[in-house]
């Protein structure tokens, strides 16, 4: 079965550009995770949906980053304009709605770097 | 506010060297403890969840335990290949949302 997708698998661009990350969970999967992970502060939750609504976007950092997920097969995030703090690994992950508390599961990942 | 703390950040052992990697949690009201492996460049990927003290679950070389405050990855004889960053994660109250620790890295020398 095919696993969480992400593109691109890495993106370097200049700061001040607007970058897109993308991702297509598991088929039949109703809850969609955005992470991003540092060698400083780990893996951190930044927004998670269920059934294309988001539900918690607490983690989001600044009004920079945004989140879409349009149909239940497609999600992106997007930071607008970028900032070289932002370099980071961003992970998309995706479960069964965790009623049943249902591990996530992860794609292999955005290497993103912001010059 | 969760909290999830992993020891040691980084264990280095011999082949067939059997040990321990511990995480202490923090919770109001665990739903679920869960471990994952992570290999340099891929995401993590998910061993096993735990729900409740005193259970207990295996796969391979691994074992997991849980109490009311921590949990152990417990490894026996272990191999190269089980070389990686564990992680463990935590869920609590009536949220989704998933707490991570900052991960063992563990290296095994053959």
């Amino acid at each position: 079965d095919a696993g969480v997708i992400q593109s691109p698998r890495h993106e370097v661009t200049e700061m001040g550009q607007e970058v897109t990350l993308r991702c297509k969970p598991i088929s039949g999967h109703n809850s969609l995770f955005w992470y991003r992970q540092t060698m400083m502060r780990g893996l951190e939750l930044l927004i998670y949906f269920n059934n294309n609504v988001p539900i918690d976007d607490s983690g989001m950092p600044e009004d920079r980053f945004s989140a879409k997920m349009p149909n239940a097969s497609f999600s992106t995030l997007k930071i607008q304009p970028s900032e070289p703090r932002d370099s980071a690994v961003y992970f998309c992950a995706s479960s069964v709605r965790q009623g049943d508390n249902q591990p996530q599961h992860f794609g292999d990942g955005t290497r993103l770097s912001i010059l | 506010e969760d909290q999830v703390t992993q020891s040691p950040e980084a264990l280095r052992l011999q082949e067939g060297e059997s040990s321990s990697l511990n995480c202490s949690y923090t919770v109001s009201g665990l739903r679920g403890l869960f471990w994952y492996r992570q290999d340099p460049g891929k995401g993590p990927e998910f061993l096993f969840t735990l729900y409740s003290a005193g259970e207990e679950k295996e796969k391979e070389r691994l074992k997991a335990t849980l109490t009311k405050k921590e949990s152990f990855l417990h490894i026996t004889a272990p191999k190269p290949e089980d070389s990686a960053t564990y992680l463990c994660a935590v869920q609590a109250g009536g949220y989704q949302k998933v707490t991570f620790g900052t991960g063992t890295k563990l290296q095994v020398i053959p």
